[in-house]
């Protein structure tokens, strides 16, 4: 079975600009997280989705969105990009539903913002 | 709230010995709890957890970690350290069934000596 997959892997964007990012996730699973990796603030969630709602929030301003198919392929999108968004960005898929929380995270897209 | 501390920002072990990884959290009710191992430029793997029951679970890799509810700690450990187990490592409590927002400890990176 495939893993999770990122992409792009790499992004290098301008202050200002917009960045979409998109995550695949494991066949047959139907939640999809978002999380933030910067050395400073460390590892942080973003927001979760499943079957196409937003089921959890973190603490990030509204410039952070995002959204999820209905194959749950999922995006998640920056706008009016700020320095402090150079991060690593993971995804991590799971079943979802309640039991097995066993998240499962792909190889992540390093943005750079200049 | 929840959180997760762990202590030891940097581990430096030879090569064949034991290893043992501190992790404690803060969360009120049963937690669910994780230890994750990243290497650099890669994503998250997911080494255990634990749910609930027996309170020694055992992961891949041959690590286990023990869930003391009376010290409020997932410690990781390892018998024999190899030189490939170089990497960061990650605790993770989560609040429980139906929701999958992690909150990650700081990390620990694990130097191996050979």
């Amino acid at each position: 079975k495939a893993g999770v997959t990122q992409t792009p892997r790499y992004l290098i964007k301008t202050r200002g600009q917009q960045v979409t990012l998109s995550c695949s996730p494991i066949s047959g699973h139907r939640s999809v997280s978002w999380y933030q990796q910067t050395p400073g603030q460390g590892l942080q969630f973003l927001f979760e989705y499943f079957s196409e709602t937003q089921r959890n929030k973190g603490n990030f301003p509204g410039r952070f969105s995002g959204r999820q198919f209905s194959n749950s392929r999922s995006e998640m999108n920056v706008s009016t990009l700020e320095l402090g968004d150079s991060a690593l960005y993971l995804c991590a898929s799971s079943l979802g539903r309640g039991g097995s929380h066993e998240q499962y995270f792909g190889p992540g897209t390093r943005l750079t913002v200049t | 709230a929840q959180s997760v501390t762990q202590p030891d920002i940097h581990i430096t072990v030879s090569e064949g010995a034991s290893l043992e990884l501190r992790c404690n959290y803060s969360y009120g009710a049963t937690p669910y709890l994780f230890w994750y191992v990243q290497s650099p430029g890669q994503g998250l793997q997911l080494l255990l957890k634990y749910f609930s029951g027996d309170t020694l679970v055992q992961g891949i890799k041959g690590f286990e970690a023990e869930f003391k509810r009376s010290q409020s700690s997932f410690n990781l450990r390892k018998p024999s350290v190899h030189w490939s187990d170089a990497a960061e490592y990650f605790c993770a409590v989560g609040e429980g069934p139906g929701a999958n927002n992690l909150f990650f400890g700081t990390g620990t990176r694990l130097t191996v000596i050979p």
